[in-house]
């Protein structure tokens, strides 16, 4: 069973870089594309983006050029680092995998972490 | 990018209803939709890939239809563990956008 943990600082103060890092137990991540998506309070998911294990990325163009997604395969976790932060960013952030379908060619997300609630306050 | 408009956007219902939840696509996506359920304080859990295909694991009172723009999420008698909210997502295209969601809620 493939197990995500996200970890990192609560709370940001704005202007400054948010960094959380994901966990992967149960499989490697040299396989599948490894993604980080965030819920504000109230609202639906938004995927920032993701990453391949070849270190290739995709991401959301709302982010324009505030997020790196990263990857250390030895140590079987991925990251996301968000800069610039304002108020806009508090969310819960989760770490997922998007897995394509071995049925059908389309993706989805399968597995979730718990996420991580990251407040961005003075 | 693709926009995804879901409704109702809260669901009064009660055990044993049959209940449709209705997601609609900017532009055409084919089959390329997603389900997932949330409960407070979890992450979503995919219910259902390809518009109608159960992720294994998901009771058969789930049920999916749609193609191209026009989306339905079905749940054919409701149980007290369904009370949560639901939200539709595209595969079709990057970015990969969420609905903003549908609570189902006890009546």
């Amino acid at each position: 069973q493939v197990q995500l943990q996200e970890s990192g600082p609560g709370l940001v103060k704005p202007s400054e870089s948010l960094a959380l890092t994901c966990s992967v137990s149960g499989g490697s991540i040299s396989s599948y594309y490894w993604s980080w998506i965030r819920q504000p309070p109230g609202k639906g998911p938004e995927c920032i983006g993701y990453i391949y294990h070849s270190g290739s990325t995709n991401y959301n163009p709302s982010f324009k050029s505030r997020a790196t997604i990263s990857l250390d395969t030895s140590k079987n976790q991925f990251f996301l680092k968000l800069n610039s932060v304002t108020a806009a960013d508090t969310a819960v952030y989760y770490c997922a995998r998007l897995v394509d379908s071995p049925m059908v060619p389309q993706d989805y997300f399968d597995y979730w972490g718990q996420g991580t609630l990251v407040t961005v306050s003075s | 990018d693709i926009q995804m408009t879901q409704s109702p956007s809260s669901l009064p219902a009660s055990v044993g209803d049959r209940v449709t939840i209705t997601c609609r696509a900017s532009r055409t996506i084919s089959n390329y939709l997603n389900w997932y359920q949330q409960k407070p304080g979890k992450a979503p859990k995919l219910l259902i890939y390809a518009a109608s295909t159960l992720q294994s694991g998901v009771p058969s009172r789930f049920s999916g239809s749609g193609s191209g723009t026009d989306f339905t999420l079905t749940i054919s008698s409701l149980q007290p563990e369904d009370f949560a909210t639901y939200y539709c997502q595209q595969s079709y295209d990057t970015p990969r956008n969420f609905g903003q969601g549908t609570k189902l809620e006890i009546k």
